[in-house]
Parts: structure tokens; C-alpha cells; sequence
């Protein structure tokens, strides 16, 4: 089963607006990653964020954490018609035999409109 | 070379023959994924390599599937006896064992008719 829910499952905005996505996760994490990807096909790898880490920025892109509520926003800034993709978030476990792999939620679809 | 590659980029059977898919990881990348997607669904997790270490097969759905990593390099997910379930994208990943970012391929996408 996916450990990272994402909300909305779908989001339309315009052109400028900001976008914001969340992720809950259930288990302890070494990190959270959030990719994006364009019809259906490979993930790009957008940000990453660590466990002892609230708040991290890369361009227009904003990412926190709230290890207590194990939930993480994402939040895209001035959104273009080419932000429009699928959003995902991911979590690395903190050790033990999972350690290598990432856990997927199931995604939020966001459409910008020109 | 550039990126995570795979092949097919499509492969379309029919309900119970063999496929194998391949990827062919970042040159110097240790770890190996593999995913599966389903259509508009998240990824789901199927087999991890780490170097020389026995592979994380926790995420296989059946003995229907198996996976090998010839050389440290190049991988094949081998899925037997097609089922239409199996139909999905199917997606590889590498990453250097000390960082945390995964670079992902272009996938396969699976029909089973």
C-alpha cells in the first residue's frame, strides 16, 4: 500500500496563481521527495527535503515538513501553463531492510490554464 | 551516457506469454529500481539492487515476476505468464547509494490483450 496520501487529487488554476499540493505519510523517514511527471512516462526529481529539516526552496518551488503531523506541502509560486503535470511525493524510510527504496503516493494532478 | 534508458518504450502481448523488459541504469550508478505504475495511480515499489548486496524483492505482487542485475549494470524484470493486471507502465530507477535522489527512465508500457 502507498505510505504518502496526497490532496488534492486534482487541482485547476490559472496562470500566476500559486499551486499548493500536501502529503501525509504514516511511518518514521530519512526524507521526503517531491517529483513530477509528464504524461505518464519518467519522474523528474523537483526537491528534498530531510527529516531534521521545516522548510526548504529551490526557485519557485517551496517544500516544508512537519515531521510531528508526518505531512509536507508543496507550493509552486507563479505557475505557468508548463507546471501542468502530475506531482508526486515520496518518502525514504529511516533505515532497516526498506532502506533503498521510496514510497509513492498517489499523486496530484495539477492544470494550469494560460 | 546520458540518463536512466529502457526498452521497449511499448510492448503489447497476449494473456499468458513471457515479456522482459529492460533497463539500462546511469553509468556508475549502484542502485537499481524498479517500479510499476498503473494508470493513474502512484508507483508501486517492486525490486531494489544495491551493489553485490541480495536485492529488496519485497515489492514483487506474485512469483509471476522476477528480476536480475547482470554485471552491476544492466537489469531485466522478467513477468511470466501475462496476466491483464500486469498491463501498467513500468518504471527503472538508479541513484548512487549515498545520495537520496532516484533519476527514473522513460518507462515501458506494458498491454496485456
Amino acid at each position: 500500500s502507498q505510505q504518502g496520501e496526497e490532496d488534492p487529487q486534482a487541482l485547476s488554476i490559472q496562470e500566476g496563481e500559486n499551486a499548493t499540493m500536501n502529503c501525509s505519510y504514516k511511518t518514521s523517514i530519512n526524507n521526503l521527495q517531491w517529483y513530477r511527471q509528464n504524461s505518464g512516462r519518467g519522474l523528474v526529481h523537483l526537491i528534498l527535503i530531510r527529516s531534521n529539516e521545516r522548510e526548504k526552496h529551490s526557485g519557485r518551488l517551496r517544500v516544508t515538513l512537519d515531521t510531528s503531523k508526518k505531512s509536507s506541502s508543496l507550493l509552486i509560486t507563479a505557475s505557468r501553463a508548463a507546471d501542468t503535470a502530475s506531482y508526486f511525493c515520496a518518502t525514504r524510510t529511516d533505515g532497516g531492510t526498506s532502506y533503498g527504496k521510496l514510497t509513492f503516493g498517489q499523486g496530484t494532478i495539477l492544470t494550469v490554464h494560460p | 551516457g546520458a540518463g536512466v534508458s529502457q526498452s521497449p518504450s511499448n510492448k503489447v502481448t497476449e494473456k499468458g506469454k513471457d515479456v522482459e523488459l529492460r533497463c539500462d541504469p546511469i553509468s556508475g550508478h549502484t542502485a537499481l529500481y524498479w517500479y510499476r505504475q498503473r494508470l493513474g495511480q502512484g508507483l508501486e515499489f517492486l525490486i531494489y539492487f544495491q551493489g553485490n548486496s541480495a536485492p529488496d524483492k519485497s515489492g514483487l505482487p506474485s512469483d509471476r515476476f522476477s528480476a536480475e542485475r547482470t554485471g552491476g549494470s544492466v537489469s531485466t524484470l522478467t513477468i511470466q505468464r501475462t496476466q491483464q493486471e500486469d498491463s501498467a507502465v513500468y518504471l527503472c530507477a538508479s541513484s548512487l547509494p549515498t545520495l537520496h535522489t532516484q533519476y527514473f527512465g522513460p518507462g515501458t508500457r506494458l498491454t496485456v490483450l
